[in-house]
């Protein structure tokens, strides 16, 4: 049971421009959602998070939204940067069920310069 | 560098052994997770230490243990090794007082390959 779903393996952008990345969810007891970024050979970093109870979230150029209504969040990237070019995992927190992060499979983003 | 320590990076066995994965969280983090991440996947939810104490199970093999020292540092035991437990194996950890946002903090990983 996939609870955390992100349906894009891979994205490619233009340094520069914005990049999305989307992930959607099914327990509607999530209480915060995660963003974290991961480079090869390296753990999972910490990005963004926003709680249920937002429905925007801005750290300079990433801004995370929520869309309850929808079970649905996005990560926004403004500008792109090469740097940026990683894999990035949706991650939910339902805190009635203790501490653990439920995870998306990821998307592979590519920023190209 | 999050804080967290893991041992060891790499780790090359046969079928049928067993291993040991550890893990230091970051200093003062009571909580300790475990993670495995096979190819393309996700990360699965292994099991939780808080304290020394079991707090969460998720999808952990019968075959798999893990324990939390009165340290604080946390060991995986994996036995029995099968071909499909080749996998990188993260451990996490948080202070659940301050954790509010949700945040763990990730080591860098065991990568394990079972031939």
């Amino acid at each position: 049971d996939q609870q955390v779903k992100q349906n894009s393996p891979s994205l490619s952008v233009q340094e520069g421009r914005i990049s999305i990345l989307n992930c959607d969810y099914t327990n509607s007891m999530f209480d915060y959602f995660l963003w974290y970024k991961k480079y090869p050979a390296e753990g999972p970093t910490f990005l963004i998070s926003i709680s249920s109870i937002k429905d925007k979230n801005e750290d300079g150029r990433f801004t995370v939204f929520l869309n309850k209504s929808a079970k649905h969040l996005s990560l926004h990237i403004v500008p792109s940067q090469p740097g940026d070019s990683a894999v990035y995992f949706c991650a939910a927190r339902q805190k009635s069920s203790g501490d653990k992060l439920t995870f998306g499979t990821g998307t592979r983003l590519a920023v190209r310069p | 560098d999050s804080g967290v320590t893991q041992t060891p990076k790499h780790l090359i066995t046969a079928t049928g052994q067993r291993v040991t994965l550890r893990c230091s969280p970051r200093s003062g983090d009571l909580s300790v997770y475990w993670y495995q991440q096979s190819l393309d996947q996700g990360l699965q939810f292994l099991i939780q230490y808080y304290n020394g104490e079991e707090r969460a199970k998720g999808n952990i093999l019968e075959r798999f243990s893990a324990q939390q020292f009165p340290d604080l540092h946390s060991e995986l035991n994996l036995s029995s090794l099968e071909l499909g437990d080749s996998a990188l194996y993260f451990c996490a950890s948080s202070d659940l007082a301050g954790g509010h946002t949700g945040e763990l903090f990730f080591g860098e990983g065991s990568r394990l390959t079972v031939l």
